[in-house]
């Protein structure tokens, strides 16, 4: 039961453009969705979370969209920039404070070319 | 400020042995989660530690289990090593009275052969 799915594996966008990497998910008891990005030999990079009673967050660069009649949520990147390009994974979260768990989805692979 | 710590980067096993991976928490972070990637997947959580307790377990067969030290470090164990356990193997480590903010560690890479 894939719980957080990520549909694209891959994106490529043009340096200065917006990148979009979308999510969807099935479990409604998550409270929070956190986006993180990941380059290779690294550990996962915490980049922006919504809580669930909230459908925009933004950061910098970074806003993250939710839409929970949808059960979809998106990254927007602006302007992308080429030391954007990574692995960019979407999780929900899920469990009270000490018990928690992150349930990612498959990732995107996102290009950012000059 | 020293983030979460992981040894050994890398790691080549037998089918049928048995591991033993390391974690130190970012510093002042009391709760150690676990997590596996297999290649060209998400990380899929095995357990997490709190009070040198496991609090909660992914889906994960009883080959897998760990522990937390009273420094709050963990360990995680694999034995009867199977091919399909080569993966990246994270750790997470988190402070909940901040939120859901967790710092992975670089992970890892278990090769099983």
């Amino acid at each position: 039961d894939q719980q957080v799915k990520q549909n694209s594996p891959s994106l490529s966008v043009q340096e200065g453009r917006i990148s979009i990497l979308n999510c969807d998910y099935t479990n409604s008891m998550f409270d929070y969705f956190l986006w993180y990005k990941k380059y290779p030999a690294e550990g996962p990079t915490f980049l922006i979370s919504i809580s669930s009673i909230k459908d925009k967050n933004e950061d910098g660069r970074f806003t993250v969209f939710l839409n929970k009649s949808a059960k979809h949520l998106s990254l927007h990147i602006v302007p992308s920039q080429p030391g954007d390009s990574a692995v960019y994974f979407c999780a929900g979260h899920h469990g009270s404070s000490n018990t928690g768990k992150l349930i990612f989805g498959q990732g995107t692979t996102l290009q950012v070319k000059p | 400020d020293a983030g979460v710590t992981q040894s050994p980067t890398h790691l080549i096993k037998t089918r049928g042995q048995q591991v033993t991976l390391r974690c130190s928490p970012k510093s002042g972070h009391d709760t150690v989660s676990w997590y596996q990637q297999a290649l060209g997947q998400g990380p899929q959580f095995i357990f997490q530690y709190y009070e040198e307790e496991e609090r909660q377990r992914g889906n994960f067969p009883d080959r897998f289990s760990g522990h937390q030290f009273p420094n709050y470090s963990s360990e995680l164990n694999v034995n009867a090593l199977l091919l399909g356990d080569s993966a990246l193997y994270l750790c997470a480590s988190s402070l909940p009275t901040l939120g859901i903010g967790y710092t992975f560690g670089s992970g890892t890479r278990l090769t099983v052969v």
